[in-house]
């Protein structure tokens, strides 16, 4: 069975500080695929960046970047220079190759951006 | 534009009254999910898609039935709501693009529903 665990309820950072939310799996799958989403408080979940499990270099995406560490499965998010418009809920999630289509969510990490 | 779409975006029910909640894309997906989010336990699916007449369940599928008949939709039904289904609901359409970001899945703007 796949787990995801975050274990930071809530971050803070000041704007334009750098930030990593932290998030470890568990998989026994050779192929997965690692998500990052970010849900501000109107709801809607919005696709951040993606890291595949044989994927050589981290994935980046403008500010957003993902720390792949394969030997110790985690695949935290860093936000470089922060803006207040960051904050929201984030997720990390993972899917199998072939896994039916189903994401495995871990419980989020509520970030908060203070001037 | 690739769209998503749920209606209704809000609903407030009472016990026992069936309703459907609707799921529409526009980008001629083949895969298709349903979501719930529950405080404290992130994302759980409830069923999924693989394409027209193709369904099955997800983690969380007991209270749900969904269906399949044209690939852009995809209606969950509760035929007999709880109050334990009071929830977050999304659907969700898988992006066929190359990789590597095969299998994206990207989110309706979720339905709030409250069973009474």
């Amino acid at each position: 069975a796949q787990k995801i665990t975050q274990t930071q309820p809530g971050m803070f950072v000041q704007e334009k500080e750098a930030v990593t939310l932290d998030c470890t799996y568990d998989t026994s799958d050779p192929s997965y695929g690692l998500f990052w989403y970010k849900q501000p408080s109107s709801g809607e979940m919005i696709f951040l960046i993606y890291q595949g499990s044989y994927d050589q270099q981290n994935a980046t995406e403008g500010r957003y970047s993902l720390n792949f560490q394969k030997a110790r499965k985690s695949a935290n998010l860093v936000i470089s220079a922060s803006q207040l418009g960051d904050s929201a809920m984030y997720f990390c999630a993972m899917k199998r190759a072939g896994g039916g289509n189903k994401l495995t969510f871990g419980t989020g990490t509520q970030l908060k951006v203070e001037l | 534009e690739a769209q998503v779409t749920q209606n209704p975006r809000y609903l407030i029910t009472v016990t026992g009254k069936k309703l459907t909640v609707t799921c529409s894309q526009n980008m001629n997906h083949e895969y298709m999910s349903w979501y719930r989010q529950d405080p404290g336990l992130g994302l759980r699916q409830i069923y999924y898609s693989m394409n027209v007449e193709v369904t099955d369940k997800g983690d969380v599928p007991e209270g749900y039935k969904v269906s399949r008949k044209e690939k852009r939709n995809f209606p969950l039904i509760l035929e007999s709501p709880s109050p334990n289904q009071t929830s977050l609901y999304f659907c969700a359409r898988t992006s066929e693009t190359s990789v590597p970001k095969a299998d994206t899945q990207y989110f309706g703007p979720g339905t709030r529903l409250t069973v009474l």
